[in-house]
């Protein structure tokens, strides 16, 4: 297993556009979140997933934000008509229990900007 | 809501010395989880320590160690005989135990010095 994977590394886009992060988590953690962070900040909680339902969305996920994981393997995060606010590096982190206390795996990001 | 302060944006220490970060944290939860990550420049977030707040003994990771105040909602980090790797940013963070959501601080920019 390769740790988590993130696709693309980068997106450039227009305002206006719509855009599609992918994530893949370690095989057998059921767990996975998304995170968004502005530069010199910490992670901000977006969203997470325990197997392919969506457990907890943040108030910082607008109705233009929307994730999937089917089957609960990856997991797809989609936002709409972008706005320059958007721009930031999406983190995504898997981890291995239910029960919590063991720290997550993350992947390298996406870093989007929106011009 | 869990909050998690870090009031040192940025520290500096020279290689070979030793450096301590601070948090602070705030939760209504009597057992919960609390972390230290480290993110190098343009490389991915990886977990440097974690305490579980039930377990009065701090932590240690060989260089990396924790010193835990629960009554003061106190997490620091000592690194010693920092690195030029040690270089990154570092955030403190903390997780329920009852929700596996973890919180993050706004982090603390390290620099090792040759």
């Amino acid at each position: 297993d390769t740790g988590v994977s993130q696709d693309p590394r980068h997106k450039i886009t227009k305002r206006g556009q719509n855009v599609t992060f992918r994530c893949d988590p370690i095989s057998e953690h059921n767990r996975l979140y998304w995170y968004r962070q502005t530069l010199g900040q910490g992670p901000e909680f977006l969203t997470y997933f325990q197997n392919e339902a969506q457990l907890e969305k943040s108030r910082l996920l607008s109705d233009r934000f929307s994730a999937e994981r089917p089957k609960g393997s990856f997991s797809t995060l989609e936002i709409q008509r972008t706005e320059q606010g958007d721009s930031a590096m999406y983190l995504c982190a898997s981890s291995p229990l239910t029960t919590g206390g063991f720290g997550y795996t993350f992947g390298s990001g996406t870093r989007l900007t929106v011009v | 809501a869990q909050t998690v302060t870090q009031s040192q944006p940025e520290m500096s220490v020279q290689e070979a010395e030793t450096v301590t970060l601070s948090c602070t944290y705030d939760t209504s939860e009597s057992n919960y989880y609390l972390f230290w990550y480290k993110q190098p420049p343009s490389r991915q977030m990886i977990l440097v320590i974690r305490q579980e707040a039930y377990k009065q003994q701090n932590a240690t990771e060989n260089r990396f160690s924790v010193n835990f105040q629960k009554a003061a909602k106190s997490f620091s980090l000592k690194i010693s005989d920092s690195q030029l790797g040690d270089t990154a940013m570092y955030f403190c963070a903390c997780e329920k135990t009852s929700y596996d959501k973890v919180i993050f601080g706004p982090g603390t920019s390290l620099s090792v010095i040759p």
